[in-house]
């Protein structure tokens, strides 16, 4: 299978922990995308990357939040000293933009579902 | 920022009935996106579509830009069609970024 996958699908940790995910997109998309959802809620963006840059981030991101994608392939995000406030389902999204018609259809993963206790 | 709506919240049908979703958008967009998030929380594209209509099996949608919304339609509903559909838009001058409705919950009975 050669779409957007995530790890882990699961995590559970305790209050100031840190933690990191980690998204692989689909291999030809230069785009990738990191989104926070809530229960019963759309998802939220959160950072951008085309390639290794990381060209937009959202208010929603605090200092807490880092994430990478270093060599423009996988990206991580990590979240430093945790809050139940971050429990959430953290999606990654990959694309690959289409100059001639300029559709870009984003791709997701499967999230990785966090819980703060 | 611009405000993106979806109506109804919730619907619950049963097995073969049609079924009309609704999105309504509060500025000029790039683009509008739905999509179908199953219960396990894995977000499919269903369509791109900033404006027209397009039709894809028992589903089509409708976007009328110049009104600002868009009608997402099911028919002869399946009980695989459960679950949360997102009307999402890429504002003007933001690098894709996606701003999206809070779905619209779809329960199919058997």
């Amino acid at each position: 299978d050669t779409g957007v996958s995530q790890d882990p699908r699961h995590k559970i940790t305790k209050r100031g922990q840190n933690v990191t995910f980690r998204c692989d997109p689909i291999s030809e998309h230069n785009r990738l995308y990191w989104y926070r959802q809530t229960l019963g809620q759309g998802p939220e963006f959160l950072t951008y990357f085309q390639n290794e840059a990381q060209l937009e981030k959202s208010r929603l991101l605090s200092d807490r939040f880092s994430a990478e994608r270093p060599k423009g392939s996988f990206s991580t995000l990590e979240i430093q000293r945790t809050e139940q406030g971050d429990s959430a389902m953290y999606l990654c999204a990959s694309s690959f933009p289409n100059y001639g018609t300029l559709v870009e259809t984003q791709y997701f993963g499967p999230g990785t579902r966090l819980l703060v206790l | 920022g611009i405000q993106v709506e979806q109506s109804p919240p919730d619907l619950i049908l049963q097995e073969g009935a049609n079924s009309t979703l609704r999105c309504n958008f509060s500025d000029s967009v790039n683009n509008l996106q739905w999509f179908h998030q199953n219960p396990w929380g894995q977000l499919i594209n269903l369509f791109y579509i900033p404006s027209g209509t397009k039709q894809n099996g028992r589903l089509s949608a409708t976007t009328v830009a110049t009104e600002r919304y868009s009608l997402l339609y099911i028919s002869s509903s399946q009980t695989t069609d459960s679950g949360v559909y997102f009307c999402a838009v890429e504002r003007k001058n933001s690098n894709y970024q996606l701003i999206w409705g809070a779905g619209t919950k779809l329960i199919i009975k058997p």
